[in-house]
């Protein structure tokens, strides 16, 4: 059974750093991607960066400079990390799996909502 | 970056109207456009994929189609589940970018 979740603090005060963890089962690291996808509240989806199976990354050059994503395949696990958060950075953080061609984003974690506030 | 243009924001249908949603994309994706639904507090969850490929388990009142940049959703005759946003994401180029979403409310 394929299942994804997110995992992270739901509070982060202004300019510090966000760390999430997305710990998968049901499928290898090896064989799927993983992409971070957010939503800020009330307004839509935005691609964030992936982690590829072969442990390749990239990332959406707006949040390029603050962004990093890593990974651990013997806990399955794939996380995020952005620096310097601010205000409009709060909203709705999941992640997402892929192989190739079409066939992306057919399971979804359940999301994890982030507040950038002091 | 490819922009995806999505029309009409918000929709208010009442039961058993067939409704459309459209994506503009803004260069060539090919067939590279998925559709998702998205219910209130929930994640979203993938309806079409390959512009007219339906997701298994998703009912058939449910259909993508193409015609030329223009890429659209459509349900047959709405039913009262089918209230949810909806967006659509082109995965031809990076970075992906989706569609600004439609809000799909019954009249």
């Amino acid at each position: 059974q394929v299942q994804l979740t997110e995992s992270g603090p739901g509070l982060v005060h202004p300019s510090e750093t966000l760390s999430l963890t997305c710990t998968v089962s049901g499928f290898s690291l090896t064989g799927y991607s993983v992409y971070w996808v957010r939503q800020p509240s009330g307004k839509g989806l935005e691609w964030m960066g992936r982690m590829r199976y072969n442990g390749d990354t990239s990332y959406n050059s707006a949040l390029k400079s603050r962004l990093s994503i890593s990974r651990d395949t013997s806990k399955n696990q794939v996380f995020l990390k952005m620096n310097s958060l601010q205000t409009d950075d709060t909203g709705t953080y999941y992640c997402t799996r892929a192989t190739s061609g079409y066939n992306l984003f057919d399971y979804w974690g359940q999301g994890v909502m982030v507040t950038v506030s002091s | 970056d490819i922009q995806m243009t999505q029309s009409p924001s918000s929709l208010s249908a009442s039961l058993g109207d067939r409704v459309t949603i459209t994506c503009r994309a803004s260069q060539d994706i090919g067939n590279y456009l998925t559709w998702f639904q998205q219910k209130p507090g929930k994640s979203p969850r993938r309806m079409i994929y390959g512009a007219t490929n339906l997701e298994d388990g998703v009912p058939s009142r449910f259909s993508g189609s193409r015609s030329g940049s223009d890429y659209s959703l459509t349900i047959s005759s709405l039913e009262s589940e089918d209230v949810a946003d909806y967006h659509c994401l082109q995965s031809i180029q990076y970075p992906l970018t989706f569609g600004s979403g439609t809000k799909l409310e019954i009249k």
